[in-house]
């Protein structure tokens, strides 16, 4: 079955840290891929999306994040943190053919000290 | 403004009372899906929809039954709750597929006592 793995359950951060967050997925083939995001009691919003083109994607609130096919991987980063992103963060890698499924991480806990 | 509109927000209920859980959304989407959301589970798919009239199981779908009689609709129906289905349930839309993401809606926190 595919997966999609997120390395971290918790991280903790200052503000001002610079973060990265790993993902990492089994599926061989073309994909789609996903980070969301759920701050505390809402529903979760999507950050950025990578279908295809420039590896390197940009999304809301300063995120980005980088597809190495070669890795399987689709990590999230943000150069500076703020208490604001304090945060649950979902990876997803969407597959398969014209319904295709999407398969979505544990998330990670993102707490961000003032 | 484009969004999944779900009811109630807060349920609490007793074992064995039926309930529905409304979603509908503006978007003119094909695809819709529930999933419910445990701690330390992550997001797990329970039912899903590719067009009106076509359901399927995801991979938690034991205890809910779902209907898309209509495009915008899609809810959630648990005929006879236990407490093991106390969790926090977000529907979700998507144009074509799921593989192409979702927006989902702002969650339902159902307790079964």
């Amino acid at each position: 079955a595919q997966s999609v793995s997120q390395h971290n359950h918790h991280v903790i951060l200052s503000e001002a840290a610079s973060l990265e967050l790993g993902c990492n997925y089994s599926y061989g083939g073309t994909v789609n891929l996903f980070w969301y995001v759920q701050y505390p009691g809402q529903h979760l919003q999507l950050l950025l999306k990578y279908f295809s083109g420039d590896p390197l994607v940009k999304g809301i609130k300063g995120f980005e994040a980088e597809f190495i096919k070669s890795k399987f991987s689709f990590n999230l980063r943000k150069p500076s943190v703020q208490w604001s992103d304090t945060a649950e963060y979902f990876c997803a890698v969407g597959y398969g053919g014209s319904q295709g499924n999407l398969i979505f991480g544990k998330g990670t806990k993102l707490s961000v000290k003032p | 403004e484009a969004q999944v509109t779900q009811n109630p927000r807060y349920l609490i209920t007793v074992t064995g009372k039926k309930l529905t859980v409304t979603c509908s959304q503006n978007m003119n989407h094909e695809y819709m899906s529930w999933y419910r959301q445990d701690p330390g589970l992550g997001l797990r798919q329970i039912y899903y929809s590719m067009n009106v009239e076509v359901t399927d199981k995801g991979d938690v779908p034991e205890g809910y039954k779902v209907s898309r009689k209509e495009k915008r609709n899609f809810p959630l129906i648990l005929e006879s709750p236990s407490p093991n289905q106390t969790s926090l349930y977000f529907c979700a839309s998507s144009p074509t597929g799921a593989n192409y993401g979702y927006t989902f809606g702002s969650g339902t926190r159902l307790t079964v006592v």
